[in-house]
């Protein structure tokens, strides 16, 4: 299966607002809510943001949200940050009952 | 606090097989469910498999199926990651990962990983 389908770049300046999109299949995104969100700053450990397509763990901030439409995840940052500048990976549960990462994005905090 | 740290990371010729290790410490083992998941040099994160609290359920990534085997050994909080049939393509940062309590779908906490690279 192949991975879900992520920009490889977004960018932003600080205060701003962007979004980063994660497109799968009825199989997976389509067929299921389980899907969460990765913040990765290399050679720190993936921090998980976003689960259940829209709800936040503990601790992370309201200015990160999710969204679902169809086939396709959105995660977005509102009020950009310098530390927000980081990969970001979505992932679902499938119906083989297997996860699947997105190819990742770099967000860069211009 | 939470602790994982792998190891039996190395370098190994394709077709032979390799045992990583993840001892578990800071948390009940036995009442979570575990993974693991990898990202190949520069590329992204990987799923890999996935094992039930009790070891009863396990599930595999299509690219592992039937090469690899995920098992726990909840006396010794310690989990497990068979690879046999080991190709180039497997060659990676492998990372053992607790899942998160809100779902076995997602994940909290991870190891710093043991590096695998499969070459001639």
């Amino acid at each position: 299966q192949s991975a879900l389908t992520q920009p490889a770049s977004v960018s932003g300046s600080p205060g701003q607002s962007i979004t980063i999109s994660c497109t799968g299949t009825s199989s997976d995104i389509g067929g299921y809510n389980y899907v969460s969100w990765y913040q990765h700053h290399p050679g720190k450990a993936p921090k998980l943001m976003i689960y259940e397509v829209n709800n936040r763990p503990s601790g992370v901030p309201d200015r990160f949200s999710g969204s679902k439409s169809g086939n396709t995840a959105s995660l977005t940052i509102s009020g950009l940050q310098a530390e927000d500048e980081a990969d970001y990976y979505c992932n679902s549960y499938t119906s083989s009952t297997t996860l699947i990462f997105g190819g990742g994005t770099k967000l860069t905090v211009l | 606090q939470v602790q994982l740290v792998e190891s039996g990371g190395g370098v190994v010729q394709p077709g032979r097989s390799l045992r990583l290790s993840c001892a578990a410490s800071g948390f009940t083992f036995s009442s979570f469910g575990m993974h693991w998941v990898r990202q190949a040099p520069g590329k992204g994160l990987e799923w890999v498999a996935v094992i039930s609290f009790d070891g009863g359920t396990k599930n595999y990534a299509d690219s592992v199926k039937d090469r690899f085997t995920i098992s726990r050994d909840n006396a010794k909080n310690t989990l497990y990651l068979q690879m046999d049939s080991l190709r180039p393509e497997d060659t990676a940062a492998y990372y053992c990962v607790k899942r998160y309590s809100g779902g076995w779908y997602y994940f909290d906490y991870w190891g710093q990983g043991t590096l695998v690279t499969v070459s001639s």
